[in-house]
């Protein structure tokens, strides 16, 4: 078990342009979460795959946002034309069938839009 | 939809002695989960403590416990001799009981500080 494996950990963008962050899950999980963190707020929901469906979608995920999970594995969620209002930490969490309802955090991604 | 609500944005605790924080939620199930997450400065989210609703035994985890009281929806968090380490943000999170995808509600958080 090495855990939820961000990447990036750190992302200076200008505003306009895109990103794309990647989470590797523990490798067992069969369900991915990314949730979005600003300072001084809990985390928000964005999006929540099982397996490589994408069950839900939050409010939140306007157009510019989308996300991956090829075969079940590591996802990725993109940022198209990036707004300051983008700049967040960005945490995916994995967690299994069965598993005690636990999600397992990765350390985040921290964007920030100039 | 469920909400979390943590009414203490910060909180102070001397080191050794015991601290408490409040969380209430609003839901009409029956069947779900509550959850106390610590998240340090590293920014990682890690679990400290689980309850499930249908269980009237409050957990327990070391020096964490629970006071769940499901009538008053409320969830509260003991840290009993509270440590240097045990200084982060807090977050109370509801988890439905029942498949619909995003079942995971986050309060706003509480940060507490451990004074030596």
């Amino acid at each position: 078990d090495t855990g939820v494996s961000q990447n990036p950990r750190h992302k200076i963008t200008k505003r306009g342009q895109n990103v794309t962050f990647r989470c590797d899950p523990i490798s067992e999980h069969n369900r991915l979460y990314w949730y979005r963190q600003t300072l001084g707020q809990g985390p928000e929901f964005l999006t929540y795959f099982q397996n490589e469906a994408q069950l839900e979608k939050s409010r939140l995920l306007s157009d510019r946002f989308s996300a991956e999970r090829p075969k079940g594995s590591f996802s990725t969620l993109e940022i198209q034309r990036t707004e300051q209002g983008d700049s967040a930490m960005y945490l995916c969490a994995s967690s299994f069938t069965g598993g005690s309802e636990k999600l397992f955090f990765g350390s985040g991604t921290q964007l920030s839009v100039l | 939809a469920q909400t979390v609500t943590q009414s203490q944005p910060e909180m102070s605790v001397q080191e050794a002695e015991t601290v408490t924080l409040s969380c209430t939620y609003d839901t009409s199930e029956s069947d779900y989960y509550l959850f106390w997450y610590k998240q340090p400065p590293s920014r990682q989210m890690i679990l400290v403590i689980r309850q499930e609703a249908y269980k009237q035994q409050n957990a327990t985890e070391n020096r964490f416990s629970v006071n769940f009281q499901k009538a008053a929806k409320s969830f509260s968090l003991k840290i009993s001799d509270s440590q240097l380490g045990d200084a982060a943000m807090y977050f109370c999170a509801y988890r439905s009981e029942y498949f619909t995808g995003n079942q995971f509600y986050f309060g706003t958080g509480t940060s507490l500080t451990v004074i030596p």
